[in-house]
């Protein structure tokens, strides 16, 4: 079973409307991350969560929102989508513990926004 | 502010042929490097990483890398490539002290030919 489940795999939705996309670990780790990668420019961060009360802003937060709902799970929404925000979308996590920030990702989500 | 880039968006090699993936990066203090890998369809997973210590790190997978602090360079090393090897490999850099998120360069594509 994967450490870092994000859900789904891939969607397709409209202009204007409202997505979630969903991660959950079994990792035990503290930080959760959202990036998104899009072709010529890498990852980019959104938002990040060093635990439950505390998230953050990160490069490309604009037009989306984020729920820690629990350490396990880490949620991202576009509240009202548009096609720039069509991306591989990415969870990771790490742990709080380690010397270093070394992240696990999850498969990706594939949004396309029409 | 933290930085790396990765010159060459496409390195081929041919099977059994050393390969090299060039980073260099730009940071405040000292650098924490890191080395991820992507195979299709999957999320990153971690190479090596350098924190402090021998400029020379070895990682997963028969890869390595170079740190040289003259060149701000950390460059990905291969001794012999493998068909397999090929994937997108990225270079990342910490965020500033206190923080625990990666700053990603735009990614390589690495093809090894048989």
């Amino acid at each position: 079973d994967a450490d870092v489940t994000q859900t789904p795999r891939n969607r397709i939705t409209k202009t204007g409307k409202r997505i979630m996309l969903e991660c959950s670990q079994t990792k035990g780790h503290d930080r959760m991350y959202w990036y998104r990668q899009d072709p010529g420019l890498g990852l980019r961060l959104i938002y990040y969560s060093f635990d439950v009360k505390d998230i953050n802003k990160g490069e490309i937060s604009d037009g989306y929102s984020v729920s820690r709902q629990a350490q396990a799970k880490f949620s991202l929404s576009l509240e009202s989508a548009i096609p720039n925000q069509t991306a591989l979308y990415f969870c990771a996590t790490s742990d709080s513990r380690g010397a270093t920030t070394k992240l696990f990702f999850g498969s990706g989500t594939q949004l396309s926004v029409l | 502010a933290q930085s790396v880039a990765q010159p060459e968006d496409q390195v081929n090699v041919a099977e059994g042929n050393p390969l090299t993936v060039k980073c260099t990066y730009s940071v405040s203090g000292n650098p924490y490097l890191f080395w991820y890998v992507q195979y299709p369809n999957r999320g990153l997973q971690f190479l090596l990483k350098y924190i402090t210590g021998d400029n020379l790190v070895k990682g997963s997978y028969g890869f390595e890398a170079e740190f040289n602090k003259s060149q701000t360079s950390f460059h990905l090393k291969k001794p012999s490539a493998l068909v397999s090897d090929s994937a997108l490999y990225f270079c990342a850099v910490r965020g500033p002290t206190g923080a625990n998120n990666l700053f990603f360069g735009t990614g390589t594509r690495l093809t090894v030919i048989p």
